[in-house]
């Protein structure tokens, strides 16, 4: 039958203003989470991470944070700009025994209001 | 550094028929994972190669395999060809090491088309 497509929630935010996206995940051993942004017609493009010992890690107008507590994860975006308008994915993993199996959300759209 | 490469770009393909799609790592990465990523089913992990050998591995039927090259590249074989096969086929590669947890680096799919 027909597929249907994951309904991907929106966050419309002017340009400047900061933008907060949010993200819960259910495995409590995850131990690294990371950000993506995915433009049309691209993959997925590395923003940040952060590790389970840290609750909050800052890069270039973007900040990440992470509560254990009730597993959530954030990206804010400062002063956010045009270029900024894409899919955002947060992506979790907590592979026993090594490896990188990243688990992802199912991403939220980003669209910047001139 | 150039990033990680895929090729092809796109493919069209029919239903019984099987495909590989290829990927080269940035230089110097030695982990390489696929996902597959549908509007329906979002991004999938498939599998991770790492010194040639499969360390993890997703829920995937076994028409789905893949192996490693000595110099990292990778590739990935989908045999007897879906129509719900129809995807965005992502490579990622990330840095030397065993325990994981290193970031991966996404290169720009392959797009695949079963008709």
């Amino acid at each position: 039958g027909e597929s249907v497509g994951l309904h991907l929630p929106t966050l419309s935010v002017q340009e400047g203003d900061n933008s907060i996206i949010n993200c819960a995940y259910s495995n409590s051993a995850s131990d690294y989470f990371i950000w993506y942004k995915q433009e049309s017609g691209k993959g997925p493009q590395f923003i940040i991470d952060i590790r389970s010992n840290m609750d909050k890690r800052q890069g270039q107008r973007v900040t990440v944070l992470l509560n254990k507590t009730v597993k959530h994860l954030s990206l804010q975006i400062a002063a956010t700009q045009p270029g900024d308008s894409a899919v955002y994915f947060c992506a979790e993993t907590g592979a026993t025994g090594g490896g990188n199996k990243l688990t992802f959300g199912t991403g939220t759209q980003l669209k910047v209001e001139l | 550094k150039a990033g990680v490469t895929q090729t092809p770009r796109y493919l069209i393909k029919t239903r019984g028929q099987q495909v590989t799609l290829s990927c080269s790592p940035i230089s110097g990465h030695r982990s390489v994972s696929w996902y597959q990523q549908t509007p329906g089913q979002g991004l999938q992990f498939l599998f991770e190669y790492f010194s040639e050998t499969q360390r993890n591995k997703g829920n995937f039927p076994g028409r789905f395999s893949g192996r490693q090259f000595s110099n990292s590249r990778s590739e990935m074989n989908v045999s007897t060809l879906e129509l719900g096969d129809s995807a965005l086929y992502l490579c990622a590669s990330s840095l030397p090491g065993t325990g994981g947890r290193e970031t991966q680096y996404f290169g720009p799919g392959t797009r695949l088309l079963v008709l």
